[in-house]
């Protein structure tokens, strides 16, 4: 069965840090990038970062550059997201998705999705 | 950034009815790169339609996708009671992905 199950979130005081992981089974990991996307409760959806098959390429949303980092180990099926300078408005569902390619600019879609882990930034 | 504007934000619909859902682009899109997803409440968004017009894999052929340039369209073409849900498009464009508000289909 192909799954994606995330871990780590929880309650934090603003500018702490969290590390977010993500384990993927069911399918080839170090053929396809992987992304976070996040959901505010009850808001819509975000991009937040994605990363490619091999590390060799990685984008962040303009919302979380300098502040947050993908990192992905293809020996341990695992994807990372490093929070660091957490803000209020970073309170969100963050979700772990599978990219439709490789490379993480190919995706046109994410086809398969975690769970989510829930993280909230607050004093 | 290219936005993405979904119409209309709630449809109230009766299962077996057909349903229309638009988004639209701020500037062109690539077919390629425009998808749509459900998502019932507490589940994780469901892949429907990637490349504008092709199903994921599981979807049932009730739900189709069209549309180019910048306005896209789902229609599920009879309502069960299942698909009764919220609905977003999503696209890539500039190194980002972002996606319409969403639109609730909800039983009338």
């Amino acid at each position: 069965e192909v799954q994606l199950v995330e871990s780590g979130g929880g309650l934090v005081q603003p500018g702490r840090s969290l590390r977010l992981s993500c384990a993927a089974s069911g399918f080839t990991f170090d053929d396809y990038a992987m992304h976070w996307v996040r959901q505010a409760p009850g808001k819509g959806l975000e991009w937040v970062s994605g990363i490619s098959w091999n590390s060799g390429s990685i984008g962040y949303a303009d919302s979380v550059k300098g502040r947050f980092t993908i990192s992905r180990d293809n020996a341990k099926n695992s994807l990372y997201l490093q929070m660091n300078s957490l803000r209020a408005e970073d309170t969100a569902l963050y979700y772990c998705a599978k990219g439709d390619y490789g490379d993480y600019q190919s995706t046109g879609a994410f086809d398969i999705w975690g769970q989510g882990t829930m993280v909230t930034v607050s004093s | 950034e290219i936005v993405l504007t979904q119409s209309p934000g709630t449809l109230s619909l009766s299962p077996g009815e057909r349903a229309t859902l638009s988004c639209r682009a701020s500037q062109s899109v690539s077919s390629s790169y425009l998808a749509w997803y459900q998502q019932k409440p507490g589940q994780a968004p469901r892949l429907l339609i990637y490349g504008a017009s092709s199903r994921a894999t599981g979807i049932p052929d009730r739900f189709s996708g069209s549309g180019s340039g910048t306005d896209f369209t789902l229609t599920i073409s009879r309502l069960e009671p299942e698909d009764f849900a919220v609905y977003y498009c999503q696209q890539y464009g500039s190194s980002s992905w972002t996606f319409g508000q969403g639109t609730k289909v909800e039983i009338k």
